[in-house]
């Protein structure tokens, strides 16, 4: 079965400083992995994803994520926190059926 | 475009009452679709699943169940709330499997009283 387990339910960073979120997964097969944001009382947004090819993904909004297969981890990070990237982050892997399986994800605070 | 919308935006319901939440699709056909609950400090869990017209998939069981009476209609609903069904509601949708990412709509809040 798969899983994914987001490392630290809070994240508290200072503005312009270095914004990293921690996912790692558990799959039998070769994931596809997201990464999205939830600003209160809202829906989920896709900020990117990873099926296959350059293990570097570049996202919305200034944000990345690296897959590394020998670590199980999908990070993700952006070099500058801004106000507006305070929200609530979720990982998820696909089970290629489609459904997604999400971590507990990650509120982050963005200190001015 | 795709858009995906959800009704209502909010909700209050006694405990006992019934409920019916709809999300619908616009711009794709034949779209899977999903419907997740969202409770207070926790992730999303999957509870429902359609890959087709009258296609239906639980994966939890409780008191809740989903319809799919058009292609791109989706209907989450139940014959008598409980507290616990108290949460943020959301609806995805998604071109199929093969990494395709989901696209949420902008949820229903139900608060049971």
């Amino acid at each position: 079965a798969q899983s994914v387990t987001q490392l630290g339910s809070h994240v508290s960073v200072s503005e312009g400083a270095l914004v990293l979120l921690r996912c790692n997964y558990s799959s039998s097969v070769p994931p596809y992995l997201f990464w999205y944001v939830q600003y209160p009382n809202q829906g989920l947004q896709l900020l990117l994803k990873y099926t296959t090819g350059a293990t570097l993904v570049k996202g919305i909004n200034g944000f990345e994520a690296e897959f590394k297969k020998s670590e199980t981890s999908f990070h993700l990070t952006k070099p500058s926190a801004h106000m507006s990237d305070a929200a609530e982050y979720f990982c998820a892997v696909s089970d290629r059926g489609g459904k997604l399986i999400f971590g507990q994800g990650t509120e982050l605070s963005v200190k001015p | 475009s795709q858009t995906i919308h959800q009704w209502p935006a909010t909700l209050v319901q006694p405990v006992g009452s019934p409920l019916s939440l709809e999300c619908t699709v616009e711009g794709t056909s034949n779209p899977n679709l999903y419907w997740y609950r969202q409770a207070a400090g926790r992730g999303l869990q999957l509870l429902f699943y359609s890959v087709g017209i009258g296609q239906i998939s639980s994966e939890v069981p409780q008191n809740l169940s989903a319809s799919r009476p058009q292609d791109r209609q989706f209907i989450l609903s139940s014959k008598k709330l409980l507290l616990s069904d108290s949460g943020f509601y959301l609806c995805a949708w998604t071109r199929g499997t093969g990494g395709y990412e989901q696209y949420f709509g902008p949820g229903t809040r139900l608060t049971v009283t």
